[in-house]
């Protein structure tokens, strides 16, 4: 069990770009999440996986944000046209379904700072 | 729809003092409680849950929170603070009847020890 892995842990962009954000899951975890967290709030859910099929996004997702998990495994989240308010840190996290409710498990987030 | 409270943002002890932090939730549906921790840069780490059975749920560290269905509490205490558990304190809740994992973070408590 080498944890969940996010990649990059820092990126800085310049308002208007986009970023492209990936996160490796516990190998044998086929649910997977995607939370973001501003300073001084807890994280907040944007969206969940099962496998490949994505089957739930947060109202906090707008039409810029796009995540995939083409193959069940990795997962990458794009911001395209990114904003101010667009900076925060974005966690993802994985979990088993065979285990009802299993608890999740979190990476050390990436942190967005738009400019 | 699900909800959490934490009352203060810090909270302040010093070392070898009991550490209480609380948390207060509203759910329709009976909840899945959690503690998490999070240490400066990185994710959340899960100290405890709690789902069904005993209302005292003891977890990693020496920490231990109860479930006060009629207070909607769930409040996580450690006898004795130890430097190491500076860190910030995030309540969640789940519904057990979502099918997965949609957790509703509180706004945190940054727990602050002195020597």
């Amino acid at each position: 069990d080498t944890g969940v892995s996010q990649d990059p842990r820092h990126k800085i962009t310049k308002r208007g770009q986009n970023v492209t954000f990936r996160c490796d899951p516990i190998s044998e975890h086929n649910r997977l999440y995607w939370y973001r967290q501003t300073l001084g709030q807890g994280p907040e859910f944007l969206t969940y996986f099962q496998n490949e099929a994505q089957l739930e996004k947060s109202r906090l997702l707008s039409d810029r944000f796009s995540a995939e998990r083409p193959k069940g495994s990795f997962s990458t989240l794009e911001i395209q046209r990114t904003e101010q308010g667009d900076s925060a840190m974005y966690l993802c996290a994985s979990s088993l379904d065979r285990v009802s409710n299993s608890p999740l498990h979190f990476g050390n987030g990436t942190r967005l700072t738009v400019t | 729809a699900q909800s959490v409270t934490q009352l203060g943002s810090h909270v302040s002890v010093s070392e070898g003092a009991l550490v209480l932090l609380r948390c207060n939730y509203s759910s329709s549906v009976p909840p899945y409680l959690f503690w998490y921790v999070q240490y400066p840069n990185q994710g959340l780490q899960l100290l405890l849950k709690y789902t069904t059975g005993a209302t005292l749920v003891k977890g990693i560290n020496g920490f231990e929170a109860e479930f006060k269905k009629s207070e909607t509490s769930f409040h996580l205490t450690k006898p004795s603070a130890h430097m190491s558990d500076a860190a910030e304190y995030f309540c969640a809740v789940s519904a057990w009847n979502t099918g997965f994992q949609k957790l509703v973070f509180g706004t945190g408590t940054r727990l602050l020890v002195s020597p």
